[in-house]
């Protein structure tokens, strides 16, 4: 089993929509959570990482972690097209990080 | 504020020959530090991490091999590529859980 499964889309919305990414994680030991973006052909860039549970705000993007039923989503308000990319979900356990396969999101002006 | 340099941005190799590829932190001490494998369209494999110096953890038995011979170089070899190695690979450094940092990664092509 995966430590962490993702939604693989893609995902296309119209400018201005609200996007909502998720995943699942396995281990109900995880405490540390993270949402990368990564752009064609480069390397993932963090967006926000939460501890246990809970929500985190960060200008347009909430992380919400529920760990009653290991699932972990970032929502993206206003969705702009420089938003379009591919998301990844990772978690975090004894000095190592795994990722979701990422979720391609399309924003169309 | 901390920067991590990874090169070669790109290379193309034939099946068969060596391969090296480094990575350098700088603005932190005593990072952990990571190498992870993209294929195309796919999620981050990771192939090897560090706590320290001449630590090295190997998490997919492969013909790869890592090294860390100071405390912010992590180099990442192989004595003969397959074709099953092409791919983006990426080079990270943490000092915190939760917070992984990534180099610009690269791309290789076994041709």
């Amino acid at each position: 089993q995966k430590e962490v499964e993702q939604d693989p889309g893609p995902l296309s919305v119209p400018e201005g929509a609200i996007v909502s990414l998720n995943c699942t994680y396995s281990n109900s030991a995880f405490q540390y959570f993270m949402w990368y973006r990564q752009y064609s052909r480069k390397g993932p860039e963090l967006l926000m990482y939460t501890y246990s549970s809970g929500n985190k705000e960060d200008g347009r993007f909430t992380a919400q972690v529920d760990k009653s039923s290991k699932y972990i989503s970032l929502f993206i308000r206003d969705s702009q097209p420089s938003d379009s990319a591919t998301y990844l979900c990772a978690v975090y356990n004894f000095n190592k990080f795994y990722f979701g396969s990422g979720t391609k999101l399309n924003v169309k002006p | 504020s901390q920067t991590i340099h990874q090169w070669p941005a790109t290379l193309v190799q034939p099946v068969g020959s060596p391969l090296s590829l480094e990575c350098t932190v700088e603005g932190t001490s005593n990072p952990n530090l990571y190498w992870y494998r993209q294929a195309a369209g796919r999620g981050l494999q990771l192939l090897f991490y560090s706590v320290g110096i001449g630590q090295i953890s190997s998490e997919v038995p492969q013909n790869l091999s890592a090294s860390r011979p100071q405390d912010r170089q992590f180099i990442l070899s192989s004595k003969k590529l397959l074709l099953s190695d092409s791919g983006f690979y990426l080079c990270a450094w943490s000092v915190n859980p939760g917070e992984l940092f990534f180099g610009e990664g690269s791309r290789l092509t076994v041709l």
